[in-house]
């Protein structure tokens, strides 16, 4: 069983579309996160989630809004896509307050922006 | 600003050979120091961590040496092998709070 699961693997659109990737975990983790790793592989955080409540925000144009329908699933909705947004978006969970700290990644999203 | 600072940003090593790769951090209330390895094509997975209340740790082929009065940590990679080729990301944490991620390592083992 796949731990942490984002579909779709590779998402190719034009410019000025909307699309949604979905993630799901059943780790039973109480947080969950979304990252995105540019062309240069550095990892930037979007956002954070736990127990369904927003916590990590970071400076994400608001063209991008996640949705957390239940601790289980964290979806990320990207409206008027832009050239720049082509990335890979990487789904990850943890527990918030667990000492051992593990996030655990899914397979990642690559999108192409055309 | 960078939280965690790696480097170097690639690296190529002979197999058989030993893979240092080096980061450094600011907040002294981070708590949790944890190596990410990622394959092509994969997302990141945990290698190994280590707590600073400890100044190493080793799992394997794999060693974290930790130095808190100097804010600095490396992962050391004995015997590399051409298996080991990834990237790879330092990180470090408050417990409860987020992660803080290097800006990766590219490492080559070549046969």
């Amino acid at each position: 069983d796949t731990a942490v699961s984002q579909t779709p693997k590779y998402l190719v659109t034009q410019m000025g579309n909307d699309k949604s990737i979905k993630c799901e975990q059943n780790l039973g983790h109480d947080t969950m996160y979304w990252y995105k790793q540019d062309s240069k592989k550095f990892l930037k955080i979007m956002f954070s989630y736990n127990n369904k409540e927003l916590i990590i925000n970071e400076t994400v144009p608001n063209r991008f809004s996640p949705k957390s329908p239940d601790k289980a699933h964290l979806n990320l909705h990207i409206n008027s896509l832009e050239l720049g947004d082509s990335a890979v978006y990487f789904c990850a969970s943890g527990s918030f307050a667990r000492a051992t700290g593990e996030l655990f990644f899914g397979e990642g999203s690559r999108l192409t922006v055309l | 600003q960078q939280q965690v600072k790696q480097s170097p940003q690639s690296l190529i090593v002979q197999k058989g050979g030993i893979s240092i790769i080096n980061c450094a951090y600011e907040n002294t209330a981070f708590d949790y120091f944890p190596w990410y390895q990622q394959f092509p094509g994969k997302g990141p997975a945990l290698l190994i961590a280590i707590r600073p209340d400890v100044s190493e740790k080793k799992e394997g082929r794999f060693t974290i040496s930790f130095n808190k009065s100097a804010k600095q940590f490396s992962l050391h990679i004995m015997d590399s092998q051409p298996g080991d080729s990834a990237t790879y990301f330092c990180a470090a944490s408050r417990t409860g709070n987020q992660f803080y991620f290097g800006t990766g390592t590219s490492l080559t083992v070549i046969p």
